[in-house]
């Protein structure tokens, strides 16, 4: 079965520090992976999105991640951390005609 | 070009009632998918519709239920309502493509009383 885990359900950075948020998935298939950002009482906003054109990827906001087969993870990161970054980030698979599968998501907390 | 637009955004509700939610994708997009999000489940896939049709479907009792119609606007109906159906509602929209990235809208809040 398609699965997706991401590990930590809470990241807490300092403003300018280095984020790094996890997530590793299962698929029989070449998987389409994504990223999404979820902000407070709204809906979610693609961050990037993982094609099996090009194994970094580079999103909105500073964000990329980089898809590792060989650990079937697909990280995100980004070097320096921005208040506006806290929010609730998603990895999410796609299982084909528009179902996804997500993660249980991941809270980014950052500090000043 | 707009995004994707739901209605309401937010209500209230109490048990055994029915509701009925609104999606409207962005202009040119045909396939709609609905999404239950609540703080237990997390984000959890509903059912799909493209063209009229519903394309997939998530595991979901009958209770919950969708259509779409020929301007690609999509409903979706909760009927007999349970506590449990407290969550934020996602709508998303994407192209033909079935790997096409997926636009959500802000979501509808249903709180059951």
């Amino acid at each position: 079965a398609q699965s997706v885990t991401q590990l930590g359900s809470h990241v807490s950075v300092s403003e300018g520090a280095l984020v790094l948020l996890r997530c590793n998935y299962s698929s029989s298939v070449p998987p389409y992976l994504f990223w999404y950002v979820q902000y407070p009482n709204q809906g979610l906003q693609l961050l990037l999105k993982y094609t099996s054109a090009a194994t970094l990827v580079k999103g909105i906001n500073g964000f990329e991640a980089e898809f590792k087969k060989s650990e079937t993870s697909f990280h995100l990161t980004k070097p320096s951390a921005h208040m506006s970054d806290a929010a609730e980030y998603f990895c999410v698979l796609s299982k084909g005609f528009q179902k996804l599968v997500f993660g249980t998501g991941t809270r980014l907390l950052v500090s000043p | 070009k707009a995004g994707v637009t739901q209605t309401p955004r937010y209500l209230i509700k109490t048990r055994g009632q029915q509701v009925t939610l609104s999606c409207s994708p962005i202009s040119g997009h045909r396939s709609v998918s609905w999404y239950q999000q609540t703080p237990g489940q997390g984000l959890q896939f509903l059912f799909e519709y493209f063209s009229e049709t519903q394309r997939n479907k998530g595991n979901f009792p009958g209770r919950f239920s969708g259509r779409q119609f020929s301007n690609s606007r999509s409903e979706m109906n909760v009927s007999t309502l349970e506590l449990g159906d407290s969550a934020l509602y996602l709508c998303a929209s994407s192209g033909d493509n079935p790997q096409e990235t997926q636009y959500f809208g802000p979501g509808t809040r249903l709180l059951v009383l």
